[in-house]
């Protein structure tokens, strides 16, 4: 079956470590690729996208995913969180125009 | 990037009452918008996918019925929440696709029901 997996419910880092979050997804061909950032009581705004190309995609606000097709995994990075990057990430899957399907969400704390 | 905008941003209404969510792409033309309901600490589920012109898809188990959309414009779809319980109370969001791949979400309708 179809899904998207965020392993990692809840992820706490230090102000200034760096950051990484998992999400693998299980579908038959590679689809478009998203991570979402979601602050509480808000709506999602978009970090980055991966359609083809070259596999290591950069995004706002610091952030960078790599895409690896053997590990079917599209995992988020970013070298050193501030804490205002405390939030809600959701990793999202879809093709061409249609439907997103999103992981269940990491939530960041961020410690000072 | 896009922007799209969603109204009201929070309601309250009483029970067996019906609301209304707009869902409004300012600056591009959406052919294909979509509806999300998100439940407190949870992720999106998507609800119906709504296109210009024609009638909405549902996804599986929400009642058409009950989660009324209307695409009539191409930068305008509306989700009516009808005779409304509270088990109805959710954060609501829409997204508006601009080209493949391109899908710009609203900032969110808080739903409760009293």
């Amino acid at each position: 079956a179809q899904s998207v997996t965020q392993p990692d419910i809840h992820i706490t880092v230090s102000e200034g470590a760096s950051l990484e979050l998992r999400c693998n997804y299980s579908y038959g061909a590679t689809p478009y690729l998203f991570w979402y950032v979601q602050s509480p009581g808000q709506g999602l705004q978009l970090l980055l996208k991966y359609f083809s190309g070259d596999t290591l995609v950069q995004g706002i606000k610091g952030f960078e995913a790599e895409f690896k097709r053997s590990q079917s995994s599209f995992n988020l990075r970013k070298p050193s969180v501030h804490w205002s990057d405390a939030a809600e990430y959701f990793c999202a899957v879809g093709f061409g125009n249609e439907k997103l399907t999103f992981g269940t969400g990491t939530r960041l704390t961020i410690i000072p | 990037g896009a922007v799209v905008s969603q109204h009201p941003s929070r309601v309250i209404c009483k029970s067996g009452t019906s609301v209304k969510i707009e869902c409004r792409s300012l600056d591009f033309q959406a052919t294909t918008m979509f509806w999300y309901r998100q439940f407190p600490k949870q992720s999106l589920m998507l609800m119906a996918t709504s296109n210009e012109g024609s009638k909405a898809t549902y996804e599986q188990g929400v009642e058409k019925d009950k989660f009324l959309i209307n695409h009539a414009s191409l930068t305008l779809s509306t989700l009516t929440v009808t005779s409304a319980h509270p088990e109805d109370s959710s954060f609501y969001i829409c997204s508006a696709l601009d080209g493949p791949g391109e899908q710009y979400f609203g900032p969110g309708t808080r739903l409760t029901v009293t």
